[in-house]
């Protein structure tokens, strides 16, 4: 069974530049969340998309923005890149979003900003 | 403010000995899970604890959660060096839906063969 996708594996943007990042989810997973883990830190969680609509967002400024689309797929875009946006972008997915639903995450874009 | 606090940062062990990792918080969490990451690749859930008190044996990795629901322990029995890598906690803080975890900042284990 195909796990968690992320495109691309690997991106280097300059600074001011937008960036567009892609996770598809496991079949029949329902739930998207995207998270940011910095070099040496824990993942932060950036949004949630349960059924293509937002049920969470973290604190992260206004140039980020999410969507997820009828299959379930889900897009990352960040604009105007800063420097301190370069991180491990992870996206995970769910069946549903009760506790007892496990994510199950992808491997990651590399995301380094220039 | 980190809200959960795992601690240590790094362990460097030899092949064979215990190991315990703390992840702590001052808030009550509805679930608490573990993970394991290895460079290059995304978190891989362990287990997930509910109950405060509750204990879970995986081989021999046995997690712990408080009995408050505010902090959580991993220890590993004879540790290999296949058990290298990055060990995450994330809660879910009561109320919030699952997705939406709250990771500590990890550990760093090495074990030399």
């Amino acid at each position: 069974d195909a796990g968690v996708t992320q495109s691309p594996t690997h991106l280097i943007k300059t600074r001011g530049q937008q960036v567009t990042l892609r996770c598809s989810p496991i079949s029949g997973h329902k739930s998207v969340s995207w998270y940011q883990q910095v070099l040496g830190q824990g993942p932060q969680f950036i949004f949630q998309y349960y059924e293509k609509e937002e049920r969470g967002r973290g604190n992260f400024p206004d140039r980020f923005s999410a969507r997820q689309f009828p299959n379930y797929s889900s897009e990352l875009n960040v604009n105007a890149l800063l420097l301190g946006d370069s991180a491990l972008y992870l996206c995970a997915s769910s069946e549903q979003i009760i506790y007892n639903s496990p994510l199950h995450f992808g491997n990651g874009t590399r995301l380094t900003v220039t | 403010t980190q809200l959960l606090e795992q601690s240590p940062q790094f362990l460097s062990i030899q092949e064979g000995e215990n190991l315990t990792v703390y992840c702590n918080s001052s808030s009550v969490f509805s679930s608490l899970q573990w993970y394991r990451q290895e460079p290059g690749e995304g978190p891989v859930l362990l287990v997930t604890v509910v109950t405060g008190g509750e204990v879970k044996k995986l081989k021999r990795l046995t997690f712990q959660f408080g009995d408050a629901r505010k902090d959580s322990s991993l220890h590993i029995t004879a540790a290999q060096p296949g058990d290298t890598g990055l060990y995450l906690c994330a809660g879910v803080v009561g109320g919030t839906s699952y997705g939406k975890l709250t990771f500590g900042q990890g550990t760093i284990l090495t074990v030399h063969p």
